[in-house]
């Protein structure tokens, strides 16, 4: 059964903390990428990877960074927390242009 | 204009009913499309993709129509258990899935 998973389902953080969200998947794919979703603003791509080391910005990347070390473990790093970075962050993995498989995500609070 | 369109609902139908979704596209030259289905507090699933010739898998159907830029999701004898929103997917890059662009979703709930 295919997985990705993420390292915490609930976390909370005091604004200017840095705050590390990891996502492991098994499934030996190429591509790794970081959402946040928020109520009315849908899904929103972070940051993405298509290889080791690679990355690429996605359509909201400030404020965050993103470490891929080894290609099942994709990082997202937010340097210093503040509160408009509370939200549901889902981590998803892909091998070229199939599904997306997701994590069951990490819903974080700033305080 | 959004690139990718949907009415938020909710759809409220009792079970049994046939309902259908519609999402539209703004980007003409968008190569692939998807369903997803995210329960409440859930993460998203594939729920098909969409072929140009249209597609069906059970109580559900998919199709594509290119010239009105739309797709569309209908589901026939509805289930308790489809009570979810479902996110419209559209992929812009041939050869890869890096950059799919989501509709905000739409909610359905199925009733007793």
């Amino acid at each position: 059964d295919v997985k990705v998973t993420q390292s915490s389902r609930y976390l909370v953080k005091r604004t200017g903390e840095k705050v590390f969200l990891e996502c492991v998947q098994d499934m030996d794919h190429e591509n790794m990428f970081w959402y946040r979703q928020d109520p009315g603003l849908g899904l929103r791509l972070i940051y993405f990877s298509y290889d080791v080391k690679m990355k690429e910005k996605g359509d909201i990347p400030e404020g965050y960074s993103v470490s891929r070390e080894k290609k099942e473990r994709f990082s997202l790093i937010l340097e210093s927390a503040s509160t408009n970075q509370t939200s549901m962050y889902l981590c998803a993995s892909s091998s070229g242009v199939h599904e997306q498989f997701f994590g069951p995500g990490t819903r974080l609070t700033v305080l | 204009r959004k690139e990718v369109e949907q009415d938020p609902g909710p759809f409220n139908v009792p079970e049994g009913a046939t309902v259908a979704f519609n999402c539209t596209y703004s980007n003409s030259a968008s190569q692939s499309f998807f369903w997803y289905r995210q329960d409440c507090r859930k993460e998203p699933k594939l729920l098909m993709s969409v072929y140009s010739s249209g597609n069906e898998d059970g109580r559900f159907t998919a199709q594509l129509n290119r010239a009105s830029q739309y797709i569309s999701l209908l589901i026939r004898d509805s289930k308790l258990s489809d009570s979810a929103t479902y996110l419209c997917v559209v992929n812009v890059n041939a050869g890869n899935n890096r950059k799919l662009i989501w509709g905000l979703g739409t909610s359905l709930a199925v009733n007793p």
